[in-house]
């Protein structure tokens, strides 16, 4: 079953702009991840935040995380058209990661 | 740096057919897992190996069979396939033997069973 769910399905930006995903879980996490896929290529890891950060970057990447929430969201600022991709939660429960559904994100030129 | 390397890249079988997905990593990690990964829904683990010598079940690990041949690879057979395990399938591994540290991704294996 799935732990993650991202929000929304998928959303198409103008490049230049800021991208926003969301990811809500059910139970408790000792930390979350967020990996992006590109078409016909296997999952990339992007970041980690643990249980007791709540926001870490990564360049132009910016995660945050409300365990009181039960939510994360992944903000990528300056989209450029190579952010193209589809993104993904996962959460850690029971020891496994549980991956969502993702994000699917379109950057226009 | 190949990291994740899967072989093949893509397969087609007829039901009840039988075949085994080979994956190797280069990373010197100690765990290694498979997934798979079908429209709409996220990736489900299938099974999962901390160390050579040793696999656990996963979410799915119905129909499937899997090897830890040494550190480096770990396979995954379908001894009897069946249309719902046409999916594409993937491969990773990660530094330490726990399983919520991130992971290196192969490129897949798409596989369509007719």
């Amino acid at each position: 079953s799935q732990q993650g769910e991202e929000d929304p399905q998928a959303l198409s930006i103008q490049e230049g702009e800021n991208a926003t995903m969301n990811c809500s879980y059910k139970t408790s996490i000792n930390n979350l991840q967020w990996y992006r896929q590109n078409s016909g290529r296997g999952l990339v890891h992007l970041i980690l935040i643990r249980s007791n950060e709540r926001e870490k970057h990564s360049g132009r990447l910016r995660v945050t995380l409300d365990t009181s929430k039960k939510s994360s969201s992944l903000l990528i600022t300056a989209s450029r058209a190579a952010d193209t991709a589809s993104y993904f939660c996962a959460t850690d429960e029971g020891g496994d990661m549980r991956f969502g559904a993702g994000t699917r994100l379109t950057v226009k030129p | 740096n190949a990291g994740v390397t899967q072989t093949p890249k893509f397969q087609v079988l007829k039901t009840g057919q039988s075949m085994t997905l080979q994956c190797a990593q280069d990373m010197n990690h100690n765990s290694m897992y498979w997934y798979r990964q079908d429209p709409g829904m996220g990736l489900r683990l299938i099974y999962y190996s901390a160390s050579e010598g040793t696999t656990d079940k996963g979410e799915v690990p119905n129909g499937y069979n899997v090897s830890r041949l040494n550190k480096r690879e770990f396979s995954l057979r379908l001894e009897s396939a069946a249309p719902s395990q046409t999916s594409v399938y993937f491969c990773a591994s990660s530094e330490t033997g726990r399983r919520n540290q991130p992971q290196h991704f192969g490129d897949g294996t798409r596989l369509s069973i007719l």
